[in-house]
């Protein structure tokens, strides 16, 4: 079965450069949703989307942005980059769907690394 | 911040049920408990999920007590692969879709 594609899988840049991320969710997945996970850390939620409309936000600071396209795929826009923001970025996808009942699904992850 | 409380670490040996705890006493009625497990920095996967009724899948069976304050999550014959942390995970179930609150998990080696 088809699942999430996150690009790049690796990204290295260098501080004060700026990202971005590209995910595609799983074919007819409405709701796309974000997660950092730095190092030895816990995925923490940073922005989620559902029909091109921002959703959900989270700990996302203001130097990234995020946005979701007609095509349900999402980019996370990554700016000034620091070198706590060194980590792995998932994408997850679901359906969206009455009193929480649709799990969502992860792609691989990016893992950005700031030089 | 993460509504469960899962112990740290586990082991297993390999061919035996694994069966790992989660307390979540401050569940509410509406709110369900799912399960994910990540490999070694994998992306999280999804395993199950469950309202107050016990639920199994090819995967894994999840137990709820009655009360609703804790559930197992059983791994019926662990492997070498199972090796992850366990994610157990409140989610609010309101309307639409919401993020899932991840805590530190509970960190499962299945030894050989």
């Amino acid at each position: 079965a088809a699942g999430v594609i996150q690009s790049p899988r690796h990204l290295i840049k260098e501080k004060r450069e700026t990202a971005t991320l590209k995910c595609y969710p799983i074919p007819r997945h409405d709701t796309v949703y974000w997660y950092q996970q730095g190092p030895g850390q816990d995925p923490q939620f940073l922005i989620s989307f559902y029909e091109k409309m921002q959703s959900d936000k989270g700990s996302i600071p203001d130097r990234f942005s995020a946005q979701q396209f007609s095509d349900y795929h999402s980019e996370l826009n990554m700016s000034s980059l620091e070198l706590g923001d060194s980590a792995l970025y998932f994408c997850a996808s679901s359906l969206r769907g009455s009193q929480g009942r649709q799990p969502q699904h992860f792609g691989d992850g990016t893992r950005l690394s700031i030089l | 911040d993460a509504k469960t409380t899962q112990p740290p670490s586990m082991d297993c040996a390999e061919g035996r049920a694994a069966n790992l705890p989660c307390n979540h006493s401050t569940i509410s009625g509406n709110e369900y408990v799912y399960w994910y497990r990540q490999i070694h920095s994998q992306g999280p996967q999804y395993i199950i999920h469950g309202l107050k009724n016990n639920e199994t899948n090819e995967m894994a069976s999840l137990i709820i007590t009655e009360d609703r304050k804790s559930s197992t999550l059983i791994l019926p014959h662990a492997t070498l692969r199972d090796t992850a942390v366990y994610y157990c995970i409140v989610r609010v179930a309101t309307s639409g879709n919401t993020p899932l609150v991840f805590g530190k998990g509970t960190r499962l080696s299945v030894i050989a």
